[in-house]
C-alpha cells in the first residue's frame, strides 16, 4: 500500500521569509507523480506544483519550488517569499497507476505580518 | 469561469434519508473523482470514473454510490446517510489518469 507521510501538522512563518513543508511517502513504484495541493480556509484546493519522478530535475513554480529525493522518497516544498495569502493547508499527494489518488494528513500553514 | 462546479455547496439531511450531491464540469476531462474530507483530515477517495468505467476503492462503503450519465455529469449517491457521514464532498476532474485533478469547491453535508 501507498502511504504519505506529512509529519509536520501545523507550521508558521513570517511574511517574506521562506519555509519549507516536507513530505514523504512509500511505494514500490518506480513510475509516479507527486503533487503538493494547497486549500485555503473555506476555499477550493488548488494544485501548487507537481513532480514526475521519472524526472531529475525539481519542479519551480514562481515562489514555490521542490525538493525531490527519489531515493530517499521525500518531496517538501519550499515557498518562498511567504506571502499572507499563503495561509492554508498545504497537503502533499501521490498518483500512481493513472488514477490511485493517495493524500497526506496536511500541513496548516500560517503566515503572520 | 467555473470548471468543476458541486450542487448544492451546503446539504441537509435526515438520518437515513437519501441524498445525492451533483458535480459538473466544463474541461471536458475524462476521469471525475470522489472524495470525501472530515474535518482537518486529509482527502479520501471513494471512486472515480475513467470515461464510463467505474472504478471504487476497496474501503468504500456500499452506502455511498455513484453515476455518471454523460462525460460533464457525475452524482454521488448516499443511500443511508448515518451520522459519520457528514463531510466535506469534494469532486475533483482529470484529463486523463496521471495528471493534474482540478477541485470542485466541495458540497458540506450535514446528517441530522
Amino acid at each position: 500500500a501507498q502511504t504519505v507521510t506529512q509529519s509536520q501538522p501545523e507550521m508558521s512563518v513570517q511574511e517574506a521569509e521562506t519555509v519549507t513543508l516536507s513530505c514523504t511517502y512509500d511505494t514500490s513504484e518506480s513510475n509516479y507523480y507527486l503533487f503538493w495541493y494547497k486549500q485555503p480556509p473555506s476555499r477550493q484546493m488548488i494544485l501548487v506544483i507537481r513532480q514526475e519522478a521519472y524526472k531529475q530535475q525539481n519542479a519551480t513554480e514562481n515562489r514555490f519550488s521542490v525538493n525531490f529525493q527519489k531515493a530517499a522518497k521525500s518531496f517538501s516544498l519550499k515557498i518562498s517569499d511567504s506571502q499572507l495569502g499563503d495561509t492554508a493547508m498545504y497537503f502533499c499527494a501521490f498518483m500512481k497507476n493513472g488514477n490511485q489518488f493517495y493524500f497526506g494528513t496536511g500541513t496548516s500553514l500560517t503566515v503572520i505580518p | 469561469d467555473a470548471m468543476v462546479i458541486q450542487n448544492p455547496r451546503y446539504q441537509v439531511t435526515q438520518f437515513g434519508k437519501p441524498v445525492t450531491l451533483s458535480c459538473s464540469q466544463t474541461l471536458n476531462h475524462n476521469v471525475m473523482y470522489w472524495y470525501q474530507q472530515k474535518s482537518s483530515q486529509a482527502p479520501k477517495l471513494l471512486f472515480h470514473y475513467y470515461d464510463k468505467d467505474f472504478n471504487n476503492e476497496a474501503d468504500t462503503p456500499d452506502n455511498f454510490q455513484s453515476r455518471r450519465p454523460n462525460t460533464s455529469f457525475c452524482f454521488l449517491d448516499i443511500r443511508s446517510p448515518g451520522l459519520g457521514d457528514a463531510a466535506m464532498y469534494l469532486c475533483a476532474t482529470s484529463i486523463r489518469g496521471p495528471d493534474t485533478q482540478y477541485f470542485g469547491p466541495g458540497t458540506r453535508l450535514t446528517v441530522l
